[in-house]
């Protein structure tokens, strides 16, 4: 079955390291995107890329940094400079430009630092 | 800019009733689209729904209908014959044609569904 994967479920760090949240897809999508959500708030985007090699900031960037190697990957690093990490992390995916396509979502990682 | 605004924090419904979550929203584009997902306790996003800026009729699927009304900028879901199981978050979102399939999202609706 075509989804999107997020790995892991749950990630536990200290403050001061970098972590890395993984996001593979399957679907064969040009455009994949990372969300962050804190308790009972919607989404913020944090950066989105629509092709390989190619990505853009979201409205909440700083502290975060990606990379699109290939069109399945689209890993999203919270840095040290990240003020308030702790949040759930959504990558979804989508076809590119077609705005009636609607998002793909994986199922998140919920990341605690302290 | 785009923005989305969801007035309920909360809902309640009584099982088999139907439910009304309101969305207005604010753009300068004259091309965008309207998303609703659902969010279960489990965290997953699901898509419930689309309507597109220049769809005549208003979007169904299956239990779910899209009341636009595009001159007052509202897009509310509208859920017949609730069931337990849609006690969950339900977002409003929206796209723009000029800036890809990128969704700005609101706040968030939890509706609870009493037996």
């Amino acid at each position: 079955d075509g989804g999107i994967t997020q790995s892991p479920k749950y990630l536990f760090r200290k403050e001061g390291q970098n972590v890395t949240l993984s996001c593979e897809q399957n679907l064969n999508h040009d455009a994949m995107y990372w969300y962050r959500q804190d308790p009972g708030q919607g989404l913020r985007l944090i950066y989105y890329s629509q092709i390989v090699n190619d990505f853009q900031k979201g409205d909440i960037a700083e502290g975060y940094s990606v990379s699109r190697e290939k069109k399945e990957s689209f890993p999203l690093t919270v840095t040290s400079a990240q003020k308030n990490p702790t949040a759930f992390y959504l990558c979804a995916s989508s076809i590119r430009r077609k705005p009636n396509s609607p998002l793909h979502f994986g199922n998140g990682t919920r990341l605690t630092v302290t | 800019a785009q923005k989305i605004t969801q007035t309920q924090p909360g809902m309640f419904v009584q099982e088999k009733e139907a439910v009304t979550l309101d969305c207005t929203y604010d753009t300068s584009d004259q091309s965008y689209g309207l998303f609703w997902y659902k969010q279960p306790s489990s965290g997953e996003m699901i898509f419930l729904i689309y309507q597109g800026s220049y769809d005549e009729q208003n979007a169904t699927e299956g239990r779910y209908s899209l009341n636009f009304q595009k001159a007052r900028k509202s897009a509310n879901l509208v859920i017949s014959a609730s069931q337990l199981g849609d006690s969950a978050m339900y977002f409003c979102a929206m796209s723009s044609n000029n800036a890809g399939n990128m969704l700005t999202f609101g706040g968030g609706t939890r509706l609870m569904v009493k037996p």
